[in-house]
């Protein structure tokens, strides 16, 4: 079965030092990884994606992530972190399956509570 | 600009009552999807639909009815709402049900059952 683990449910950084959410992945064939950020009481924003190639992604607002094959990780990153980085952050992996309810559905983890301090 | 737009944003309804959500895409996107998020259980999917005049169910599809009304709207029902659907629904849309497409969501509909 496919799935995507978010093992922190709360991650706590100082402004100005970097930061990552972790996310590790379960799925038969090649992932299609996503993350997603939510601020509180707002819809999901998206902030990057893996489908192939460099397994450093850049996205929006700074934010970075490292496809790991090995480790069936995509943790999110950013090199310097911004108080308006708190947020609620989701991990998610795209369904492989194509019939049964799953076409093009994206799995999601439990997400990440990210608080930046100042 | 405004991508992924449901109504209504806020919603409290007494058990046994129905309702719709509404909501609309104007990126011209084929694929629409419903989800509902619970807390501590990150997003869950309800009904999609993988282009105009296809509807499908998700995960959690009971209790709920869809309509895909054109390209652009994608309505999600409840014949009759239980406490167990207080949760925040969100549609999203992407322009096709490929792997590779990013879904977009909308900013998200409060729904209370007393």
């Amino acid at each position: 079965a496919q799935s995507v683990a978010q093992p922190e449910d709360q991650v706590n950084v100082a402004e100005g030092n970097p930061l990552t959410v972790k996310c590790t992945y379960s799925v038969s064939g090649n992932p299609y990884l996503f993350w997603y950020v939510q601020y509180p009481n707002r819809g999901l924003q998206f902030l990057l994606k893996y489908i192939t190639g460099d397994n450093l992604v850049k996205g929006s607002y700074g934010f970075e992530a490292e496809f790991n094959k090995s480790q069936t990780s995509f943790h999110l990153k950013k090199p310097s972190a911004l108080v308006s980085d708190s947020a609620l952050y989701f991990c998610a992996v795209r369904d492989v399956r194509r019939y049964g309810g799953s076409q093009g559905n994206l799995i999601f983890g439990k997400g990440t509570k990210l608080s930046v301090k100042p | 600009n405004a991508g992924v737009t449901q109504t209504p944003k806020f919603q409290v309804l007494k058990t046994g009552q129905s309702m719709t959500l509404q909501c609309a895409q104007d990126m011209n996107h084929n694929s629409m999807y419903w989800y509902r998020q619970d807390p501590g259980m990150g997003l869950r999917l309800i009904y999609y639909s993988a282009s105009e005049g296809t509807t499908d169910k998700g995960e959690v599809p009971n209790g709920y009815n869809v309509s895909r009304l054109n390209k652009r709207e994608f309505s999600l029902r409840l014949e009759s709402a239980a406490p167990s659907q207080t949760s925040v629904y969100f549609c999203a849309s992407s322009e096709w049900a490929r792997q590779v497409d990013t879904i977009y969501f909308g900013e998200g509909s409060w729904l209370t059952v007393v």
